[in-house]
């Protein structure tokens, strides 16, 4: 079964630090890839979606097949990209599987 | 193990029918959430419940409907009102609404049109 896995429950950097949040998965066919974040008291929200190949606030994402990654980066983090940060798979039979979240936290 | 389960997996409405998502969660969460997710769109909010006895309509919850009788359910209905139902529905949960604590999903299910 495809299984997403955020191996950073917590994550915290330095305003103006780049920051990655990691994402593995298993699946053994051709998925697509989501990033969504949550900003405090807000609503889950798509951040981006791997075949869009788009910066969305800063971030990117790039699928990586052969380790199995789509690791989400942002070379310059601001305060206010502080959030949950989901990792989300869908695979084609378009069922969605998400990862456990990890929570950024941009200190001043 | 504490988790969010949602039954069936797969379900099958006809045309005219009601038919009923189930989403239990042993994780004591006061807050629960129901998602629709179609193909090339992101998730979308149907219906929420911030506590128990109270929820509330989110984004797209014409014709939905739910009820949260027991803190640990949340089970959805798609009505025969809801045109284009054919979608994967997933559930959510989390310790308080909207807080700074993580939400936990459910495996989803895939509700079709026969």
């Amino acid at each position: 079964a495809q299984r997403v896995t955020q191996p950073e429950k917590l994550l915290s950097v330095f305003k103006g630090a780049p920051v990655e949040l990691k994402c593995n998965y298993s699946y053994s066919g051709s998925p697509e890839l989501f990033w969504y974040v949550q900003y405090s008291r807000q609503r889950l929200q798509l951040l981006l979606r791997h075949i869009s190949r788009e910066s969305i606030k800063g971030f990117t994402a790039d699928l990586n097949k052969g380790e199995t990654s789509f690791h989400l980066k942002k070379p310059f983090a601001q305060e206010e990209d502080s959030a949950m940060y989901y990792c989300a798979l869908r695979d084609e039979n378009n069922d969605m599987r998400f990862g456990a979240g990890t929570r950024l936290t941009v200190k001043p | 193990d504490g988790g969010i389960t949602q039954s069936p997996k797969y379900l099958f409405r006809k045309e005219g029918q009601n038919v009923t998502l189930s989403c239990e969660q042993n994780l004591n969460h006061d807050a629960m959430y129901w998602y629709r997710q179609d193909p090339g769109q992101g998730l979308r909010l149907i219906y929420y419940s911030q506590i128990v006895n109270d929820f509330q309509k989110g984004d797209i919850a014409e014709g939905y409907s739910v009820s949260r009788e027991k803190k640990e359910s949340f089970p959805l209905t798609v009505t025969s009102a809801q045109k284009n139902p054919t979608a994967f529905y997933l559930c959510a949960s989390s310790r308080r609404f909207y807080s700074n604590q993580p939400q936990h999903f459910g495996d989803g299910t895939r509700l079709s049109i026969l």
